[in-house]
């Protein structure tokens, strides 16, 4: 069990450029969601898989998020034209299922993106 | 929906002393999660310790234990003997128990700052 690991753990773009970030949950975990913290707020949600089905997408997720999950394993979410009010945190995080204690999420490092 | 009130911005205490973390919180589900996560500086979130609504007893981990107050809708987090590596922001969260989504719903967070 090496944790959920997510890449880059920084990036820094220009307004309107495209970013991808990339997520590994912990294995055998079939639960994935995506949360965006900015400076000195709680995350909030922002989607949710459960193996491969994209399940809910919080209001927050605009038209430019995208966020996959092909063969339930890893995730990717991609902001397209990014603009300032992107920097944030992203953050992943991974549950098994809830008979299995699926109510506890554990959390990766982050992506921290900075859009100048 | 759900939301989760974290009133005190900071807090500071002294090595070995106690301190209690205050949390409030609204839903209209009789069955639902809480938790007591804690984010270091630069390092990733991890699970400090969590209640079941349908448990009485308050949960206890090691130094960290909670006061849970259904009624009130009040679920408060102490930590005895405060140890530097205590020094965190911590984050009240709130899960409910749908067997759908299980989102975790954030308060803002609070700032602990441990003196030696």
């Amino acid at each position: 069990d090496t944790g959920v690991s997510q890449n880059p753990r920084h990036k820094i773009t220009k307004r309107g450029q495209n970013v991808t970030f990339r997520c590994d949950p912990i294995s055998e975990h079939n639960r994935l969601y995506w949360y965006r913290q900015t400076l000195g707020q709680g995350p909030e949600f922002l989607t949710y898989f459960q193996n491969e089905a994209q399940l809910e997408k919080s209001r927050l997720l605009s038209d430019r998020f995208s966020a996959e999950r092909p063969k339930g394993s890893f995730s990717t979410l991609e902001i397209q034209r990014t603009e300032q009010g992107d920097s944030a945190m992203y953050l992943c995080a991974s549950s098994p299922r809830l008979g299995a204690g699926g109510y506890i999420q554990y959390f990766g490092a982050g992506t921290r993106l900075s859009v100048l | 929906a759900q939301t989760v009130t974290q009133s005190q911005p900071e807090m500071s205490v002294q090595e070995a002393e106690t301190v209690t973390l205050s949390c409030t919180y609204d839903t209209s589900e009789n069955n639902y999660y809480l938790f007591w996560y804690k984010q270091p500086p630069s390092r990733q979130m991890i699970l400090v310790i969590r209640q079941e609504a349908y448990k009485q007893q308050n949960a206890t981990e090691n130094r960290f234990s909670v006061n849970f107050q259904k009624a009130a809708k009040s679920f408060s987090l102490k930590i005895s003997d405060s140890q530097l590596g205590d020094t965190a922001m911590y984050f009240c969260a709130f899960m409910t128990e749908t067997g759908a989504n299980s989102k975790l719903t954030f308060g803002k967070g609070i700032t602990l700052s441990v003196r030696p």
